[in-house]
């Protein structure tokens, strides 16, 4: 199993609804990453969890807010958002890159389409 | 810190033409390099990789070498197909100048494949 799932595929949501993007891998991977992608724009990383602990955040508003309940499963929280948030989120894994003989290598799910009106 | 600069494109091309698109990166230390393909709607997937110097990756008819000397990872295909009409991102993580958790992304290459 090679995939990394991502619900929901479409979201619509109101400036004052709360949500949630769920991911989730059975790789065994250790590492797990959000991106935030805007039209014909590479990919911008917003976190990551190695070992299910919150390594990396690159000074995401707290309107977004992480959470990995376990190595396999990780969300990301949503609340209050803005219009200019509307965007494509992808989760991803990797092995852990600490690793000898690790790559580096991203396995990425095929997105959450978010709308915010 | 770590870059990749690749032709933006978008580049057009009729079936069957050959394929460069060139990837530069500045990196320190001995990064890995990637290939990343996003067919219009969907995520991001690996299309090959190489993880050390004079390393060739390929797959799909792709074929891309990693090149320390010119600092170059360019991207080549014989002959392309209408399906290879996709956004292609060159990519390197691992630099000793970098968190090893952190792909650095080109801006990416838009490829239209004409039957």
């Amino acid at each position: 199993d090679t995939e990394v799932t991502q619900t929901p595929k479409h979201l619509v949501m109101g400036m004052t609804n709360k949500k949630s993007l769920k991911c989730e891998q059975h790789m065994g991977h250790r590492a797990m990453y959000w991106y935030k992608q805007k039209a014909k724009k590479p990919p911008e990383l917003m976190f990551v969890y190695s070992y299910e602990k919150l390594s990396i955040n690159e000074s995401v508003p707290s309107r977004f807010s992480p959470e990995c309940p376990n190595s396999s499963l990780l969300n990301l929280h949503l609340h209050a958002l803005q219009p200019e948030d509307s965007a494509l989120y992808l989760c991803a894994s990797s092995q852990d890159p600490g690793l000898a003989g690790a790559s580096g290598e991203l396995f990425f799910g095929e997105g959450s389409r978010l709308t915010v009106l | 810190g770590d870059s990749v600069t690749q032709m933006e494109g978008p580049v057009t091309l009729s079936e069957e033409a050959f394929l460069t698109i060139n990837c530069t990166y500045t990196a320190t230390g001995y990064p890995s390099l990637f290939w990343y393909v996003q067919y219009p709607g969907e995520g991001l997937q690996l299309l090959l990789k190489a993880t050390k110097a004079d390393d060739k990756g390929s797959n799909k008819g792709f074929e891309a070498t990693y090149r320390k000397e010119t600092t170059s990872f360019h991207l080549e295909k014989g002959s392309v197909q209408v399906s290879d009409s996709a956004v292609y991102f060159c990519a390197l993580s691992g630099s000793s100048g970098g968190s090893n958790y952190k792909l650095t992304f080109g801006k990416g290459t838009l490829l239209t494949v004409n039957p």
